[in-house]
């Protein structure tokens, strides 16, 4: 069993809906992170949290310690939303990374 | 934000040739680096950490020879890939961590295509 586990693995939205992006992580963290991956490859940090919730335009991030689990959140979704999200914990000085999500928001 | 710098963004080279790949953070000094690997439709793999001054600590399965990190100053480590071979092909991305921080930083990443 990975030790990060992100769903769903694929995505398919239409423009506007509100998408929930979840990962549920099994060894101690002193930190979460959330990246987003576009088709170039480049990867950008959304956020790094390690308790409650962070706010960044129409993303929101929350995380639950005690449940292990975190869930990112993009409302009024849009076409540039459509990227891999990935979901990576900080443990004892590394990052593990989670699979990723496929995002796809049509227009 | 702070920004980290990769180059060149991609490359084709020969089999057999060196192919150095260099990893700049251009707006704060990175005690560490990290280096990793990613395959098509796959999570990023971590080859090796490097800390400003001092050896590399690479991965299990990772060859340090095959792969050599140089991290000679606070805003710059290099990987070389040294005798490329086709099953070198994929994509190289480095990250970098302020000190004190846990806050990483992705560079924009490099494809490498060795025929």
């Amino acid at each position: 069993k990975n030790e990060v586990e992100q769903s769903p693995q694929n995505l398919t939205a239409q423009e506007g809906e509100f998408i929930t992006i979840n990962c549920s992580y099994s060894v101690g963290i002193s930190a979460l992170h959330w990246l987003q991956q576009h088709p170039g490859g480049g990867i950008v940090s959304l956020f790094m949290l390690s308790s409650g919730k962070k706010k960044h335009g129409r993303l929101i991030a929350t995380i639950n310690i005690q449940e292990k689990h975190s869930s990112l959140h993009i409302t009024a979704s849009h076409p540039r939303d459509s990227a891999v999200y990935i979901c990576a914990v900080l443990s004892q000085g590394n990052l593990i990374f989670g699979k990723g999500t496929k995002l796809s928001v049509k227009p | 934000g702070a920004v980290v710098s990769q180059h060149p963004s991609w490359v084709i080279c020969k089999s057999g040739t060196s192919v150095k790949i260099e990893c700049r953070s251009l707006d704060f000094q990175a005690t560490t680096m990290f280096w990793y690997r990613q395959f098509p439709k796959q999570s990023l793999m971590l080859m090796a950490t490097s800390n400003e001054g001092s050896k590399a600590t690479y991965e299990q399965g990772v060859e340090k020879d095959k792969f050599l990190i140089n991290h000679a100053s606070l805003t710059l480590s290099t990987l070389t890939v040294t005798s490329a071979h086709p099953e070198d092909s994929s994509f190289y991305i480095c990250s970098a961590r302020a000190p004190g921080g846990e806050t990483q930083y992705f560079g924009p990443g490099t494809r490498l295509l060795v025929l």
